[in-house]
């Protein structure tokens, strides 16, 4: 994968509790994205995001998601006061500075499993 | 919103047979990617199709860019075991740069 790195690869979480998730892009990567699996479903675009800047967010539930990418640091995707709809597998993307739209090559990290109990 | 409908949903064959499976939306996109998911690991891509009317292998697998740009084809020749997993199909959208991904076909090969 690239050298995608995401964590917690596995995380559980009760009702109304807080879910972090964090990718690691691939050294010299400026471009994030992230993606939604739900059980047995492809994966579903939810966020797209440059380093301090969100580029689309279309994607992403319009409460209790969140998506950064600081200067410095993993991306992270926060979820507040999850639900059981929120189990899913979580996917992390990332592509070089000056991603064409010809390459459309994207690494994606081994995902974060969240369960919600 | 753009959809990419994959069939078929799932396929059971026996090892050393050759498999298809293809990929249609209602929107045009600039490049088709086809990825394979193990169980538990996020998508790998094994090809790319940057042209209409393309035609690329990579090793058994061939895959191609339709006329139409609005569907494209995988094509996996003597299947072996290790061919198991959900195979999936993208569009990468000019209009949007995000990639959009069909619905997955999985693969079943019997030894």
């Amino acid at each position: 994968n690239a050298g995608v790195m995401q964590n917690p690869r596995h995380l559980v979480r009760r009702r109304g509790q807080e879910a972090r998730l964090r990718c690691s892009p691939v050294k010299g990567h400026s471009h994030v994205y992230w993606y939604r699996q739900l059980p047995e479903e492809g994966l579903k675009f939810m966020v797209y995001l440059q380093k301090e800047n969100i580029i689309d967010e279309s994607g992403m539930p319009k409460e209790r998601f969140s998506a950064e990418f600081p200067k410095e640091g993993p991306s992270i995707l926060r979820i507040q006061q999850v639900v059981r709809g929120d189990s899913a597998a979580y996917f992390c993307a990332s592509s070089p500075p000056g991603y064409s739209l010809n390459t459309g090559e994207l690494f994606f990290g081994e995902g974060s499993r969240l369960t919600v109990l | 919103g753009q959809q990419l409908n994959q069939s078929p949903q799932s396929m059971f064959i026996q090892e050393g047979e050759d498999v298809s499976m293809n990929c249609t939306s209602s929107s045009i996109f600039n490049t088709w990617l086809w990825y394979k998911q193990d169980p538990g690991e996020g998508p790998v891509l094994l090809i790319a199709l940057y042209k209409a009317g393309e035609l690329t292998s990579n090793g058994r697998l061939t895959a191609q860019f339709g006329i139409t740009r609005k569907d494209s084809f995988l094509n996996i020749s003597a299947s072996i075991p290790s061919d198991v997993g959900i195979y999936f199909c993208a569009g990468l959208s000019g209009a949007t740069n995000k990639l959009i991904f069909g619905t997955g076909t999985l693969l079943a090969v019997q030894p």
